[in-house]
């Protein structure tokens, strides 16, 4: 009864360090996504992936990059640190944009960059 | 360029009243809209959702309204509930662009 799991919880990073942020879910979706939220700037999309073995932009994908490793895992990786990284990161699950349907989140990443 | 505003950062109400949760888009491209409601320390969970096809969808104590003409939806929460403390979060898809929007939020508090 996983649902959308992310790890690690929490993270402190230097700049300039790279780090991988992991996402599985256990609900068999297709699609697959990658958020940020910061204060006053609501959630904003970083990668998805529409299904297996596919990845596109979002509306703020600069320094990062994605891998969707298989149909359950969806990872986001940070080459070089930088303190605007600052953020909570989400992954989420869904169906795709053509179905309509709500994507299911995980419990969030809080990364700190110093 | 925020194409979703919810210009409320915060909300209270008392138990048992009606909560109203605004939100305003630009992009006359959206076709679907969802809200979420999210606790500390966890990631947004579903709440309801509207196809730009109705004005209107309820589910329980919560109904969403629509008007396309003033691209704005609002959230209504009857009776409010101490649980329903959260902070709410508009969204909006525009299927055909791949893309999803989402507003900063409206914390509601609901006081006994």
């Amino acid at each position: 009864n996983a649902g959308v799991t992310q790890t690690p919880k929490f993270q402190v990073l230097k700049t300039g360090q790279s780090m991988t942020l992991q996402c599985a879910q256990d609900m068999n979706h297709n699609s697959m996504y990658w958020y940020r939220q910061d204060p006053g700037m609501g959630l904003r999309l970083i990668y998805y992936s529409a299904s297996e073995g596919t990845t596109d932009k979002g509306e703020v994908p600069n320094g990062y990059n994605v891998s969707r490793l298989n149909k359950r895992e969806f990872s986001l990786r940070l080459e070089s640190a930088a303190p605007s990284q600052t953020s909570v990161y989400f992954c989420a699950g869904g169906t795709g944009w053509y179905s309509n349907q709500p994507q299911h989140f995980g419990d969030g990443t809080r990364l700190s960059i110093l | 360029d925020q194409q979703v505003k919810q210009n409320s950062p915060s909300l209270s109400v008392q138990e048992g009243r009606i909560s109203i949760l605004n939100c305003d888009y630009t992009n006359s491209m959206f076709d679907y809209f969802l809200w979420y409601k999210k606790y500390p320390a966890e990631g947004p969970t579903f709440l309801i959702s509207i196809s730009s096809i109705k004005d209107k969808n309820e589910d329980g104590r919560f109904t969403v309204f629509l008007n396309k003409s003033a691209k704005h939806l609002s959230l209504h929460i009857v009776p409010s509930q101490p649980g329903d403390s959260a902070v709410y979060f508009c969204a909006a898809s525009a299927v055909y662009n791949n893309d999803m929007r989402f507003g900063a939020g409206t914390r509601l508090t609901v006081k006994p």
